[in-house]
């Protein structure tokens, strides 16, 4: 699969534990996004990644999260202290033009 | 701030239909749109894009798409939708540093 690649599929936490997402995007792009999608709804620009430079985290929607590209290849995204409410699906896209986008990984926060 | 408005939440068809979801985009500058499907079951794949150019863009299974500056539209159009467009569709718009700005959607549901 050539595809944008996503770990794990799905994850079930308690409140208040720390959780971390893994991305492996298409071998040739340099764009990497994050985005997060609740249900009923499109999905939430969270932050942007040009190899490993993160260049737009303001859109993060706490200081719990986090985003790492540390060789400009695949990401992770960390929630820190999980609560309920991020209960989401979190989606990756790589882009070179236009994004392309994972599976996506369902968090289910108890 | 950038928006993107679908105005259409839920949408049923019979086979054979003619389609068209209406997209309405509030955004700073050059704009890029985007039309994206979710099948039941599936992740986002992109349907079609317009960056410039031509304004009446086509895009996989069918589908097109016409950007009309004036209006600040993007509707999807396919003249005759099968079972199997039974999805949900994202409009989007924007892109590089800012990330992508996406509507609520229009699930779509195509009666055999």
């Amino acid at each position: 699969d050539t595809g944008v690649s996503q770990n794990p599929r799905h994850k079930i936490t308690k409140r208040g534990q720390n959780v971390t997402f893994r991305c492996d995007p298409i071998s040739e792009h340099n764009r990497l996004y994050w985005y997060r999608q609740t249900l009923g709804q499109g999905p939430e620009f969270l932050t942007y990644f040009q190899n490993e430079a993160q260049l737009e985290k303001s859109r993060l929607l706490s200081d719990r999260f986090s985003a790492e590209r540390p060789k400009g290849s695949f990401s992770t995204l960390e929630i820190q202290r999980t609560e309920q409410g991020d209960s989401a699906m979190y989606l990756c896209a790589s882009s070179y033009p236009a994004p392309f986008f994972g599976e996506g990984s369902r968090l289910t926060v108890l | 701030a950038q928006s993107v408005s679908q105005h259409n939440h839920h949408v049923i068809l019979s086979e054979a239909a003619s389609l068209e979801l209406g997209c309405n985009y509030s955004y700073g500058g050059t704009v890029n749109l985007f039309w994206y499907v979710q099948y039941p079951g599936q992740h986002l794949q992109l349907l079609l894009k317009y960056f410039s150019g031509d304004p009446l863009v086509k895009g996989i299974k069918g589908f097109e798409a016409e950007f009309i500056k004036s209006k600040f539209s993007f509707n999807l159009r396919k003249p005759s939708v099968q079972w199997s467009d039974t999805a949900e569709y994202f409009c989007a718009a924007g892109g590089g540093a800012d990330g992508l700005t996406f509507g609520k959607g229009t699930h779509l549901i195509i009666q055999p």
